[in-house]
């Protein structure tokens, strides 16, 4: 059984605009969050985590959120561009274990 | 900048021939792994290493072996590819620990058509 979840496969926004992706899980043993960056024929690429005793990371454009009671995580991308188009991948790990990935969400953003 | 590296980055194959997928890294990360990913899916952990001579399976079987003789060099062995085989593999790192210690780097991966 999948426990990341990221429901939407794919979004589009426009250029200039926010960009709000998300993701669950199931595990309450998951303590640490990151977002991977995926182009076309690269491997992942990581921008940014958020342990589970905050609630907010924030880094330049990209903020994550993290609402432990719903079990529930959002990457923000404001303002968003055309360069930030890929697949992002929510990823969720318990102490050193090692990590769970989602299914992915492919961001398009159009000029 | 992660610096790990990944050979072939495509490949294509009759089955029953067996391959070798090549990772290494140049951070001297002591943990390595293989993930395989399918269109639309999520990445599976096939294998990982958490230091030289140990190897372990993911969640994912998978019919591949690894080994690890030396702390930069991963590579990933199918005796005989079929066309169930045939997926992205992408091999990472990271220097263990928790949290954000545990932060893994991809290489670029290799695509692998069995045909």
């Amino acid at each position: 059984d999948q426990q990341v979840k990221q429901n939407s496969p794919s979004l589009s926004v426009q250029e200039g605009r926010i960009s709000i992706l998300n993701c669950d899980y199931t595990n309450s043993m998951f303590d640490y969050f990151l977002w991977y960056k995926k182009y076309p024929a690269e491997g992942p690429t990581f921008l940014i985590s958020i342990s589970s005793i905050k609630d907010k990371n924030e880094d330049g454009r990209f903020t994550v959120f993290l609402n432990k009671s719903a079990k529930h995580l959002s990457l923000h991308i404001v303002p968003s561009q055309p360069g930030d188009s890929a697949v992002y991948f929510c990823a969720a790990l318990a102490g050193a274990n090692n990590l769970f990935f989602g299914t992915g969400t492919r961001l398009t953003v159009i000029p | 900048e992660a610096d790990i590296y990944q050979t072939p980055r495509y490949l294509v194959i009759g089955t029953g021939k067996k391959i070798t997928l090549e990772c290494s890294q140049t951070m001297g990360h002591d943990k390595m792994y293989w993930y395989q990913q399918d269109p639309g899916m999520e990445l599976h952990l096939i294998h990982y290493s958490y230091g030289v001579n140990s190897t372990e399976k993911g969640d994912l079987s998978s019919e591949s072996t690894v080994s690890r003789i030396r702390t930069e060099h991963f590579p990933l062995t199918l005796e005989s590819a079929r066309p169930s085989h045939t997926s992205q593999y992408l091999c990472a790192s990271s220097t263990g620990g928790h949290a954000a210690k545990n932060i893994q780097y991809f290489g670029a991966g290799t695509r692998l058509s069995v045909l």
